[in-house]
């Protein structure tokens, strides 16, 4: 079975525009979740999608949102990107029955 | 949230038995202890999870002291790729934070 698929995998923005990441997750994995990681602030929760509605949320800005589409592949934006932006982040799925999540190789973002 | 705490970084030669421990003082009743590893520039990838007492896999065990407001993280004979960041986290309520984790550094 194929992993949580990630793209792109390296991502180099200038500050002010906008970035869009995708994931896909597991086949039969309905949820995914996002997740920020950056050196000072180690692995940050953006936010979970199950069945195309978010279910939780971290205390991150409006600036960062997210949908999921009916086969469960997940898009991540931000707009307006500031420097403090630039991070890895990473997308993971699992199944509804579990709390385990399978991550996939995440999206360096550099914001320039 | 239960909030987890755990060491900073460890470091340990090939060949030993790693033990990582982690406090979790106000974990739930319904709460799972769970920890994950990471490699440089990948995903964190799923190690073990337990509620109490023992839980082992062909990776790693897992000790849960009565009280679970602790756990330990046994890393059986460790090698060079053992080499990572190792995250404890409770899971409550379909919430999943991650702490600092600790960073192992094993030497030859």
């Amino acid at each position: 079975k194929a992993g949580v698929t990630q793209t792109p995998r390296y991502l180099i923005k200038t500050r002010g525009q906008q970035v869009t990441l995708s994931c896909s997750p597991i086949s039969g994995h309905r949820s995914v979740s996002w997740y920020q990681q950056t050196p000072g602030q180690g692995l940050q929760f953006l936010f979970e999608y199950f069945s195309e509605t978010q279910r939780n949320k971290g205390n991150f800005p409006g600036r960062f949102s997210g949908r999921q589409f009916s086969n469960s592949r997940s898009e991540m934006n931000v707009s307006t990107l500031e420097l403090g932006d630039s991070a890895l982040y990473l997308c993971a799925s699992r199944l509804e029955s579990t709390d385990t999540q399978y991550f996939g190789p995440g999206t360096r973002l550099t914001v320039l | 949230l239960a909030k987890t705490t755990q060491p900073i970084s460890m470091d340990s030669y090939e060949g030993q038995e790693v033990n990582i421990t982690c406090s979790h003082n106000n974990i739930a009743t319904n709460d799972y202890i769970t920890w994950y590893q990471q490699f440089p520039s990948q995903g964190p990838r799923f190690i073990i999870q337990g509620y109490k007492t023992k839980v082992t896999n062909e990776v790693a065990s897992l000790f849960i002291p009565a009280d679970r407001k602790s756990s330990t993280l046994s890393l059986p004979r460790v090698s060079l790729s053992d080499t990572a960041v190792y995250y404890c986290l409770v899971v409550s309520d379909d919430k999943i934070i991650f702490g600092k984790g600790t960073r192992l550094h094993i030497l030859p």
